[in-house]
């Protein structure tokens, strides 16, 4: 069962922000969102995660709603580095369980 | 040492042969896990090992299997593989318990002819 939902693909221009929405209608009060990344012939790369509240890192910003059922990650100046595949996960952060990796979103960040 | 290093980086064996791939980190993390990902596929989980134990089986064939030897190395051995489980097979590790900060390796890309 898919828990999130994720558009296909999405383009940004280089030195734009770059906003990638997920749906998690179905997310539970113990369930975190984590955000990861695979570039092109790489393993995933960890990018952020929150539980209720928005979260900021080096690399990005994570708006989760108050109802949690929706989130926005934000990179505010994407790269050409940037272009990557980006997944969107809940799930709980405790020792039964794991990352299950939805179709993600193909970001393409052009000149 | 902030890796995840997994060798080979590219693997091709028949169908009759056994090989095994090979996962080292040395960032004290205490979960290890394998996934496996075909083309323009999203990663899927095969195995979990929290602190040396095997936590998680997924319905993996058993064609496919783990072992780990010490809390730095995992292994995958396969024997007897079918063409159709040819894919990028990844590694990553973590603290137990953590889903966020898993650190991937860069994959095995394995042709099984």
């Amino acid at each position: 069962d898919a828990k999130t939902t994720q558009p296909p693909s999405m383009d940004c221009a280089e030195g734009r922000a770059a906003n990638l929405p997920c749906n998690h209608s179905t997310i539970s009060g113990n369930e975190y969102v984590y955000w990861y990344r695979q570039i092109h012939s790489q393993g995933p790369q960890y990018i952020i995660h929150g539980l209720k509240n928005n979260e900021t890192n080096e690399m990005a910003s994570l708006i989760i709603t108050e109802d949690r059922k929706s989130s926005t990650l934000i990179l505010p100046h994407a790269t050409l580095r940037d272009t990557a595949v980006y997944y969107c996960i809940v799930s709980m952060n405790s020792g039964y369980s794991t990352l299950t990796f939805g179709k993600g979103t193909m970001l393409l960040v052009s000149p | 040492d902030t890796e995840v290093t997994q060798t080979p980086k590219h693997l091709v064996m028949g169908m009759t042969n056994k090989k095994s791939l090979k996962c080292e980190q040395h960032m004290g993390h205490r979960a290890m896990y394998w996934y496996k990902q075909k083309a323009k596929k999203p990663p899927e989980l095969m195995f979990v090992y929290s602190y040396e134990k095997l936590s998680i089986n997924e319905s993996v064939p058993s064609r496919f299997s783990p072992e780990c030897p010490n809390s730095s190395l995992l292994n995958l051995h396969l024997h007897a593989l079918q063409p159709e489980d040819s894919a990028l097979y990844l590694c990553a590790s973590s603290q137990d318990g953590i889903n966020y900060g898993y650190t991937f390796g860069s994959g095995t890309r394995l042709t099984v002819v």
